[in-house]
């Protein structure tokens, strides 16, 4: 499959442990920000978005997490699996813009 | 993958010839976007489009145009392929993109190589 990045920073897990990828995003207007997950071959899959008015938001597994003060964001994946290997990308959207603006990624490794 | 299919998933060519590269939606979004993916610079978007015949410039729009004539349809199309345009590209869609209640849908990617 692509290659998404030639030096990524890479995250391994024991499968079954909690995982958490953090981003640091550029622009402080920024106000609303998703997570991605990209396998290899495939195109970015939507997992979770939280609006700046919030600092915590759930889904399924996955708890995203915003601090605007220090501008990070970050990702917590509940009881990793093999299938949640792949790269992990957080984007940002500002207060003026239809515009996403991507991290470089962070590529999560699950051990067996 | 959200009702998004790009054509062609694959593509050699060479360089100064022109290439189209075509994204179908069947959501109804308004908004739809073009991004190029490389190695070390993650995703850049290229253009997008809010609307029928309605498209704007990315943070890499040279080199690249874009047409949308109908809500389903999003060209790509590189007048004159050059080896730095050789990437994987996406097309996207979204509903609003502004209210932040929305996200953008990817689709599966082309892979174009230039030579």
């Amino acid at each position: 499959g692509e290659s998404v990045g030639l030096h990524l920073p890479t995250l391994s897990v024991q499968e079954g442990d909690n995982s958490i990828i953090n981003c640091a995003y550029s622009n402080s207007a920024s106000d609303y920000f998703i997570w991605y997950k990209q396998e290899s071959g495939k195109g970015p899959q939507f997992i979770i978005d939280i609006r700046s008015n919030m600092d915590k938001r759930q889904g399924q597994r996955v708890t995203v997490l915003l601090n605007k003060t220090v501008k990070h964001l970050s990702l917590q994946i509940a009881a990793t699996q093999p299938g949640d290997s792949a790269v992990y990308f957080c984007a940002e959207m500002g207060d003026s813009s239809y515009k996403l603006i991507f991290g470089s990624g962070t590529r999560l490794l699950v051990r067996p | 993958d959200a009702g998004i299919t790009q054509s062609p998933r694959h593509k050699v060519t060479e360089t100064g010839t022109p290439v189209t590269l075509r994204c179908h939606q069947t959501e109804n979004h308004r908004y739809m976007y073009w991004y190029r993916q490389d190695p070390g610079h993650g995703l850049r978007l290229i253009h997008y489009s809010y609307g029928v015949k309605d498209t704007d410039k990315g943070e890499v729009s040279d080199g690249y145009s874009v047409s949308r004539s109908k809500t389903e349809d999003f060209l790509l199309t590189l007048e004159s392929a050059t080896s730095s345009q050789t990437s994987v590209y996406f097309c996207a869609i979204g509903t609003s993109g502004r209210t932040g209640t929305d996200t953008q849908y990817f689709g599966p990617g082309t892979r174009l190589t230039v030579l």
